[in-house]
């Protein structure tokens, strides 16, 4: 099965600056790699996703990058701000399959 | 649409008794998943159904562990006999899969069961 591994497991960045957390995946078939935000006490939801026909995707602060060859893909986040302080999710799954594998967490702390 | 929702929010219960979790997944959405979330092991997918049938329950611990969806609307995940490793929190989530391939997970606000 597809095992998703997920790196750092903590990080602490001064707002203003930038925050980047790195994933690899497993299993080359995988086509879908979402981006998940668990505020302290609260579900997970989605932030951002990419599939793999294409290799980067941003939205506002927000970017994903993915690199097929080397199977890892990560999670860009400029501009930190207090209220991005969460813990992240990387993921992974393949076509024709349901199942999303998620990654172990990132707990991102942004010091004001 | 009020988003998945999850019932009871907290448990607390003794070891040995049996112990159920219930979600409604969000009216439409095809597929449905029971996670389990520990600080040491993260996000674990326990089951999931999709068009109510059981796909893929590798994830399920043990067989004091059992899952159903009898119909669109509604699944039960029970535990008996209940263990104090058991502790976590317990998310349920749907999606709508469609031609593409995994869609937006939804989840719940999450069951945390405590089992003393």
């Amino acid at each position: 099965g597809e095992n998703v591994e997920q790196h750092p497991s903590t990080l602490s960045v001064q707002e203003g600056d930038s925050a980047v957390i790195k994933c690899t995946y497993s299993d080359s078939a995988s086509n879908y790699f979402p981006w998940y935000k668990q505020e302290l006490g609260k579900r997970p939801q989605l932030i951002i996703d990419i599939r793999s026909n294409v290799g980067e995707k941003k939205d506002q602060r927000i970017a994903v990058t993915l690199n097929k060859t080397a199977k890892h893909f990560s999670l860009h986040i400029t501009e930190t701000q207090p209220e991005d302080s969460a813990v992240y999710f990387c993921a992974a799954s393949w076509p024709g399959y349901q199942k999303v594998t998620f990654g172990i967490g990132t707990k991102l702390q942004v010091i004001p | 649409d009020a988003g998945v929702i999850q019932s009871p929010r907290h448990e607390v219960t003794e070891m040995g008794q049996e112990v159920t979790l219930r979600c409604k997944p969000i009216s439409g959405h095809n597929s449905l998943f029971w996670y389990r979330q520990t600080m040491m092991r993260g996000l674990e997918l326990l089951i999931y159904f999709n068009n109510n049938v059981p796909i893929d329950d590798s994830g399920m611990p043990e067989d004091r562990f059992s899952a159903k969806m009898p119909n669109a609307s509604f699944s039960t995940l029970k535990i008996q006999p209940s263990e104090p490793r058991d502790s976590a929190v317990y998310f349920c989530a749907s999606s709508l899969v469609s031609g593409v391939g995994t869609g937006e997970l939804f989840f719940g606000e999450g069951s945390r069961l405590t089992v003393l």
